[in-house]
């Protein structure tokens, strides 16, 4: 079975644009999560969603959105990047609520 | 809300010497804890988990943590380590109704031959 992919793997962007990333969770997992991990810190909650619904939002400002689509994939989107803003993106995907979150491997996003 | 501490940011052993990785908590509600592991340009990998039951949870690559409420700590551990034990670890909790993983800043294991 297929882990959870996301896509790009590596990216860089320069300040004030704007970049989605994108998450498919394992199959049949319902919910997808969202983690910023700086470098040198533990990673950061952003969003989760569960059947498409926004289930949980972390302390992130309003530049960060995020959706989930019929099939349980998901977008995250950043806008008016800036260079705090670079850093390893990480999307879980669980089938419940007990956790055992299943991540990726990770967007790197670097802000120039 | 809940927070987590990982008492040592680094942890410098040798090969087969036995490991322990430290995790306090703090949390007004009951919680699910996690161990995860990270490698150099990868995501994360669950370890273990305690979500109830025995308080003695055992894991993937031999390691196991122990859930102790009264002290509110889950430390990792594991009796004999090796080179490619060579990682960064985070401790999380999860409040049982909640939807966030909370992560510690992370321990960087280091296996010296």
């Amino acid at each position: 079975d297929a882990g959870v992919t996301q896509s790009p793997t590596h990216l860089i962007k320069t300040r004030g644009q704007h970049v989605t990333l994108r998450c498919s969770p394992i199959s049949g997992h319902k919910s997808v999560s969202w983690y910023q991990q700086v470098l040198g810190q533990g990673p950061q909650f952003i969003f989760q969603y569960y059947e498409k619904e926004e289930r949980g939002r972390g302390n992130f400002p309003d530049r960060f959105s995020a959706r989930q689509f019929p099939n349980y994939s998901s977008e995250l989107n950043v806008n008016a990047l800036l260079l705090g803003d670079s850093a390893l993106y990480l999307c879980a995907s669980s089938s419940d609520r007990t956790g055992g979150y299943t991540f990726g491997s990770g967007t790197r996003l670097t802000v120039v | 809300a809940q927070s987590v501490t990982q008492l040592d940011s680094q942890v410098p052993v040798f090969e087969e010497a036995p490991v322990e990785l430290r995790c306090n908590y703090s949390s007004s509600v009951s919680v699910y804890l996690f161990w995860y592991v990270q490698y150099p340009n990868q995501g994360l990998q669950l370890l273990l988990k305690y979500l109830s039951g025995s308080t003695l949870v055992k894991g993937i690559n031999g390691f196991e943590a122990e859930f102790n409420k009264s002290q509110t700590s889950f430390h990792l551990r594991k009796p004999s380590v090796h080179i490619s034990d060579t990682a960064e670890y985070f401790c999380a909790v999860k409040e049982t109704s909640g939807s966030r993983l909370t992560f510690g800043e992370g321990t960087q294991l280091t296996v010296n031959p």
